[in-house]
């Protein structure tokens, strides 16, 4: 399986954007690139995914680079609810149907008042 | 529409023992993974279920089973517990017909062994 690498912890101030980095040198031209996040005593919960262009959804926005090796997840205005581990994980599209995820150790978001 | 839904919350047994936890899918979900989470090894997968037939196994020795009913509700079973049991387990449900449907997770079964 391609590999991530995100920075154990980030912290940001209230009503700021807040940009989380995922380096994928090994992505592979079948891999999506896919963001989770858990908050505190909840299981994992879905946030966005994409493949080459940049997302957008009423949660967040991914950016990812022109040659697919590092992505960005912004939240646009923090609020201290999106203090949670974000968990940045591919997925290839070879592996049809197959649900297992792969989550490495995240981001730990933590949102300053 | 509701959420997956795992029962019980928290449970304690001793070593030893054995136990099942319960997962309900979102309706219309055929496709039920579990997750252990513990805090030195994280989130790894165990082994997921589609149409009542186990498609996907991690790395976990045999005492860890599943089964996934007609209704798409699955049970996980643990025998033989051992202390390193200890953590949270995790469900989630998805379409499963396609590479990119977002797995919906419950809240999870906190198990502590004794």
């Amino acid at each position: 399986d391609a590999k991530t690498t995100q920075p154990n912890s980030m912290e940001s101030n209230e009503e700021e954007p807040v940009h989380l980095p995922c380096n994928h040198s090994t992505i592979s031209g079948t891999d999506y690139i896919h963001w989770y996040r858990q908050l505190p005593s909840q299981g994992p919960e879905y946030v966005i995914h994409g493949l080459t262009s940049n997302v957008n959804n009423r949660m967040a926005s991914l950016a990812i680079a022109e040659d697919r090796k590092s992505s960005t997840l912004i939240l646009h205005r923090a609020t201290l609810r999106d203090a949670a581990v974000y968990y940045c994980i591919l997925r290839d599209v070879r592996d049809f149907g197959n649900e297992k995820l792969t989550f490495g150790t995240g981001t730990r978001l933590t949102i300053i008042p | 529409k509701a959420g997956v839904t795992q029962t019980p919350r928290y449970l304690i047994k001793t070593r030893g023992q054995q136990v099942t936890l319960s997962c309900s899918p979102i309706s219309g979900h055929r496709s039920v993974s579990w997750y252990q989470q513990t805090p030195g090894q994280g989130l790894q997968f165990l082994f997921e279920y589609f149409s009542e037939t186990q498609r996907n196994k991690g790395n976990f020795p045999g005492r860890f089973s599943g089964r996934q009913f007609s209704n798409s509700r699955s049970e996980m079973n643990v025998s033989t517990l051992e202390l390193g049991d200890s953590a949270l387990y995790l469900c989630a449900s998805s379409l499963g017909g396609s590479y990119n449907s977002p797995l919906h997770f419950g809240n999870g079964t906190r198990l502590t062994v004794t």
